[in-house]
């Protein structure tokens, strides 16, 4: 079965630190998507990242950057530099390939990211 | 922005009401998705409409129904509200594919007393 999972509830960090925010998947698809998004207190949820299963190169965007190895099925994003408007609730989300012809996402629950001034 | 709008903002309903909740999606987006998120938790699959046909349904009772429509707009129906439908309902388009990033919208809070 489809599983995400963070385990961060929540993490403070001081301005200026780096941080890493974790998420382990379970799948039985070979093919399967996954994606970072962010929800700050106006609720939005603003997309980050979209890798799928066939590229596994790390990818830097600017303070951002994520880590993705199949092999321990993690998919970790990192902040470097940390600022206070990095302050929200970031999402991991799966989403297996359309065989079966629905494209629904399956998101952890969530960690919330305080960066103190 | 992601050019995923919903109405209303806000809405506090009472036990057993009826609510309606809209979506307009990003024009040439095929593919509506409505999500529930209740408070502290990750977005749960409610249901997925493709070119005004449901694609499939998590699980959620029958009470929860939708419909979208052909100018990218969407619905859902929620019937004989109870305490626990409180939440933020998230709607979001994209193309259609798996691979395809959805765009979400701003949600409507839904408050039932």
């Amino acid at each position: 079965a489809q599983k995400v999972t963070q385990a961060q509830t929540e993490i403070s960090v001081v301005e200026k630190e780096d941080v890493t925010l974790d998420c382990v998947y379970e799948t039985r698809d070979t093919t399967y998507y996954l994606f970072w998004y962010k929800q700050p207190p106006s609720g939005e949820l603003v997309f980050l990242i979209r890798r799928n299963s066939f590229d596994e190169q790390n990818e830097i965007s600017g303070r951002y950057s994520w880590n993705f190895q199949k092999s321990t099925s993690s998919f970790n994003f990192t902040i470097t530099a940390s600022q206070v408007v990095d302050s929200a609730v970031y999402f991991c989300a799966l989403s297996e390939a359309p065989h079966r012809g629905t494209y629904k996402y399956i998101f952890g629950t969530g960690t919330r990211l305080k960066v103190l001034a | 922005e992601t050019g995923v709008t919903q109405s209303p903002t806000h809405l506090i309903k009472t036990r057993g009401q009826q609510v309606t909740l809209r979506c307009s999606s990003q024009s040439g987006h095929n593919t509506v998705s409505w999500y529930q998120q209740a408070l502290g938790q990750g977005p749960q699959f409610i249901f997925q409409y493709y070119r005004e046909e449901e694609n499939g349904r998590g699980n959620f009772p029958p009470r929860f129904s939708g419909l979208q429509f052909p100018n990218y707009s969407s619905e859902l129906n929620v019937n004989a509200l109870e305490l626990d439908d409180s939440a933020l309902y998230l709607c979001a388009s994209s193309l259609g594919l798996a691979e395809d990033t959805q765009y979400f919208g701003p949600g409507t809070r839904l408050t039932v007393l």
